[in-house]
Parts: structure tokens; sequence; C-alpha cells
């Protein structure tokens, strides 16, 4: 069964440090996976795609990896802010479907 | 900017009403969906249409229909809401026909109450 497992469920950092979201998927044949953000009360933005090929992308402060190999990916935010609080969605298409397969996503509060 | 706009940020019904969620894009996308997103569960598709007048059940179709007269209007239906039916409902458009993994363009979210 195609499935996505986001961890952790929630996060709590204080500003200014680093932190580290994992995204772990067993959707195959593996087409794409993609990073959304959701702040509170928002519907959610694209952060960043991956594809097979891609190992490491980087958005301002966020960096997402990929490891096809492991089916893994994470979203590491460098020098976390206070309008990073949010939650973060990893979503991942399986190779010749038109479905998506949301994570249930990481909630990270960043604290003054 | 690219805008999907909900109609309704908030709605407050009660058993057995019918409920009407509307969605308009401005980016004429081929592609509409409707999830509902509950803690824990992530989100989940009610339905999709990837044309005008067409549309296609999702993971979770039961008490909802659909609605596409319209390339930018897609419309989410309950005939009669349950307490069940009370989410947050997200409207999402895409680019292309049949896209895979396109990116989504989602609106604010029209969160039900039913009581």
């Amino acid at each position: 069964k195609n499935q996505v497992e986001q961890s952790p469920q929630s996060l709590i950092i204080l500003e200014g440090k680093n932190c580290t979201l994992q995204c772990n998927y067993t959707v195959s044949p593996f087409s794409n996976l993609r990073w959304y953000k959701q702040d509170t009360g928002r519907g959610p933005v694209s952060l960043t795609i991956m594809t097979f090929s891609e190992n490491t992308k980087s958005n301002g402060r966020y960096t997402a990896t990929l490891d096809a190999d492991t089916k893994q990916s994470s979203l590491h935010i460098t020098a976390s802010q206070l309008s990073d609080s949010a939650s973060y969605i990893c979503v991942v298409t399986a190779l010749g479907s038109y479905k998506l397969i949301f994570g249930s996503g990481t909630r990270l509060l960043v604290r003054p | 900017d690219v805008k999907v706009t909900q109609s309704s940020r908030y709605l407050v019904k009660r058993t057995g009403e019918k409920v009407f969620l509307e969605c308009v894009q401005d980016m004429d996308h081929e592609n509409m969906f409707w999830y509902r997103q509950d803690p824990g569960l992530g989100l989940r598709l009610i339905y999709f249409s990837y044309d005008v007048k067409m549309k296609e059940k999702g993971d979770i179709p039961e008490g909802y229909s659909v609605s596409r007269e319209k390339k930018e209007r897609f419309s989410l239906i309950l005939e009669s809401a349950s307490t069940n039916q009370t989410s947050m409902y997200l409207c999402a458009s895409s680019r292309f026909k049949r896209d895979r993994g396109r990116e989504l363009f989602f609106g604010e979210g029209s969160r039900l109450t039913v009581l």
C-alpha cells in the first residue's frame, strides 16, 4: 500500500536553531516528492519538489534532500524564525498516476 | 499572483442542512480538487475535476457531490450535512490535464462545523 509517514508529529525549537523534518514513503514506482508549508488557518503552499534524480534542493533557509534508494526525504530548516511556525506536509506522486499521497504533517513551533 | 478563493472561511450548519462550498481560481487551471483535512489524518481527496463538467471520485466521496459548470469554478455540495463532516475543507487547482505531481495551489480553507 502506498503510504507517506512523517516524523516527528510535532516539534518545538528556539528561534535561531536548526531542525530537520523527516518523510518516509513506500510509494512505488516513485515520480516526485513535494514539501508544502501550511501556516495556521491558511492553505498549504509549495516549498520545493524533488524528482528521482535530485538529491538536494534549497529554497532560502529550507533544504530538502531525497534518498530514492531508502525512500526517505528530509526538510532542513536553518536559523529558524518565528514565521517558520507552521505545519510541513510531504506529498508523494507515483509514476504513471494522477494520485497524490499526503503525509499527515509535522507541526513546528518556533519559540522566541 | 495565483489565487484560489473559497467563498466562506467559517460556516456553522445544522444536521440535515444542505451545504454549498464554492471555489474559484483565476489561473485558467484545468484541474480542480476538493480535500478535507482532519487532525492526524492529513489531507484526503473527496473529488476532483480535470475538465468542465467532468468529475471523478477521490478517496472519500460518500456524502458529497460536486459541480463544475465553468472552468474557474468548482463547488462541493453536502446534500445532508452530518456531524462527522465537521472539518476543514480545502480547494486546490493545478495546471495541465491529468498532471502528475504538479504543484497544487490551495485556497485558504473553509472550516465547517455541523451541529
